[in-house]
């Protein structure tokens, strides 16, 4: 069964911290994996996408590693800031279908207090 | 910034009530979505657009209908909406992206801001 986890649930770091966020999948075939960071009653909004011959990208303070053999994918937010308070989603596509089907994490609640 | 919108942002309603969510879209993008969307919890498709006149079902049972007369708009309807209806919809689509800061070339989807939906 394609399936996306991510860990933790739920992080309060204090400001300038920096922090990890992880996601494993089991989704296959494997097209690509994105990062969405999605504000309290908005839309999520793409941070980073990685392709399967990519093993790193970054996004000013956001940078995205990707381990296609074991599955796992981590969002590193550095010197963090009040405005990073949101819920990071990760996001696969399969190659399956010419919709390239997305399947989505159930996100990481990121609180950063000052 | 996307160029997707939806309204209303915010809708109360009562039991058996006909309500209709707006989406539309300026980027010219073909691919249009909808998704539902619970407190904590993942993205669920509900519909899907490959274009004008094209509508699929997505993933999650939904008891809402879409249309898509026009490229840059993708309404949903509820025909009489129920409290298992309360939930946050929000609308998408996507389309080839030029590459730019951590981003790829590829299609992408942008997001709208979403509906949150209370039904009493």
């Amino acid at each position: 069964k394609n399936q996306v986890e991510q860990s933790p649930q739920s992080l309060i770091i204090l400001e300038g911290k920096n922090c990890t966020l992880q996601c494993n999948y089991t989704v296959s075939p494997f097209s690509n994996l994105r990062w969405y960071k999605q504000d309290t009653g908005r839309g999520p909004v793409s941070l980073t996408i990685m392709t399967f011959s990519e093993n790193t990208k970054s996004n000013g303070r956001y940078t995205a590693t990707l381990d296609a053999d074991t599955k796992q994918s981590s969002l590193h937010i550095t010197a963090s800031q009040l405005s990073d308070s949101a819920s990071y989603i990760c996001v696969v596509s399969d190659r399956g279908s010419t919709l390239g089907r997305l399947y989505f994490g159930r996100g990481t609640q990121l609180t950063v207090w000052p | 910034e996307a160029d997707i919108y939806q309204t209303p942002r915010y809708l109360v309603i009562g039991t058996g009530k006909k309500i209709t969510l707006e989406c539309s879209q300026t980027m010219g993008h073909d691919k249009m979505y909808w998704y539902q969307q619970d407190p904590g919890m993942e993205l669920h498709l509900i519909h899907y657009s490959y274009g004008v006149n094209s509508t699929e079902k997505g993933d999650l049972s939904s008891e809402s209908t879409v249309s898509r007369i026009r490229t840059e708009h993708f309404p949903l309807t509820l025909e009489s909406a129920r409290p298992s209806h309360t939930s946050q919809y929000l609308c998408a689509s996507s389309g080839i992206v030029t590459r730019g800061p951590g981003l790829a070339g590829g299609e992408t989807q942008y997001f709208g801001p979403g509906t949150r939906l209370l039904v009493l």
